[in-house]
C-alpha cells in the first residue's frame, strides 16, 4: 500500500517559472526527506523536516513540513535547468509496531531554457 | 566519509541466465542495508532490507533473494533473470542523524534482461 502521494506526477516549465510539489499522506511521520534523482544516479538527499510547521530553505529551494506531520511541499522558485530531474519525498513513521521508511510516488520536473 | 559502492554498472542479460548484484559500504559498521528497484522514471520499490550479517527481510514476493555474508556486503542475486527483472537497481544504507533517519544511496546498477 502507497502511503505517500507525491503531485503533480510530471512537471515541464519554463526557465524562471516558479513551482509547487506535494508530498501527502494520512499518516503521521516522525521526520519526512526530500530527495532528488538525476537519471543514471541514485537520490541524493537535499533536506530533513523533522517539526510539524518547520521550513527549510535550500537556495531556491523551499520545503515546508505540515503542522500534522502528515504532509510536505517543496517550492522552487525561478527554475532553472539544473533544477530538471526526479523529486521524491521519503519519511519513516512506526505501524503496529513496526518502523516503516517509505518513498513518495515521485516528481519528474523538467526545466526549459 | 561513508561510501557505497555497486558493482557492476550497467548489465545486460538474457532471461533465464543468474544475477548477482553487490553492494559494498565504506566508513560504518553495522549497517542498516537496503535493495530497491526503480522502473524507468518511477519511484522506488523496497525489496529488502538487512540489518545485520545473515539477516534479511523480504518486502515483496519475487524470484529474487538477498544475502549478507559480510557486515558490509549485500548481495542481490536470481537463479533466473525474467523480463519483468529489467529496471535500475539500488543499494541504500541507513543513517540516523539527530533522532531520525536518513537514506544514502549508492550509484545503482542498470540491468536490461533480453
Amino acid at each position: 500500500t502507497q502511503l505517500l502521494e507525491q503531485s503533480p506526477q510530471f512537471l515541464s516549465i519554463q526557465e524562471g517559472e516558479n513551482l509547487t510539489v506535494y508530498c501527502n499522506s494520512s499518516s503521521v511521520f516522525s521526520s519526512l526527506q526530500w530527495y532528488r534523482q538525476e537519471p543514471g544516479e541514485g537520490p541524493v538527499l537535499l533536506v530533513t523536516v523533522v517539526t510539524g510547521g518547520e521550513v527549510k530553505k535550500l537556495k531556491r529551494l523551499t520545503f515546508q513540513f505540515g503542522d500534522a506531520r502528515k504532509d510536505s511541499s517543496l517550492h522552487i522558485t525561478a527554475a532553472q535547468p539544473g533544477d530538471t530531474g526526479l523529486y521524491l519525498c521519503a519519511g519513516d513513521f512506526v505501524t503496529s509496531g513496526t518502523y516503516k521508511y517509505i518513498f513518495g510516488t515521485g516528481t519528474r520536473l523538467k526545466v526549459l531554457a | 566519509s561513508q561510501t557505497i559502492h555497486q558493482w557492476p554498472a550497467t548489465l545486460v542479460q538474457p532471461v533465464g541466465s543468474p544475477l548477482s548484484l553487490e553492494c559494498t559500504v565504506e566508513g560504518t559498521s553495522n549497517p542498516n542495508l537496503y535493495w530497491y528497484r526503480q522502473a524507468a522514471g518511477r519511484g522506488l520499490q523496497l525489496l529488502f532490507y538487512s540489518v545485520g550479517i545473515g539477516q534479511i527481510s523480504s518486502e515483496v514476493p519475487q524470484n529474487l533473494s538477498a544475502s549478507r555474508p559480510q557486515d558490509r556486503q549485500f548481495i542481490l542475486s536470481s537463479k533466473k533473470l525474467l523480463l519483468s527483472d529489467s529496471g535500475f537497481y539500488l543499494c541504500a544504507r541507513l543513517a540516523r542523524d539527530r533522532g531520525h533517519n536518513e537514506q544514502f544511496f549508492g550509484p545503482g546498477t542498470r540491468l536490461t534482461v533480453l
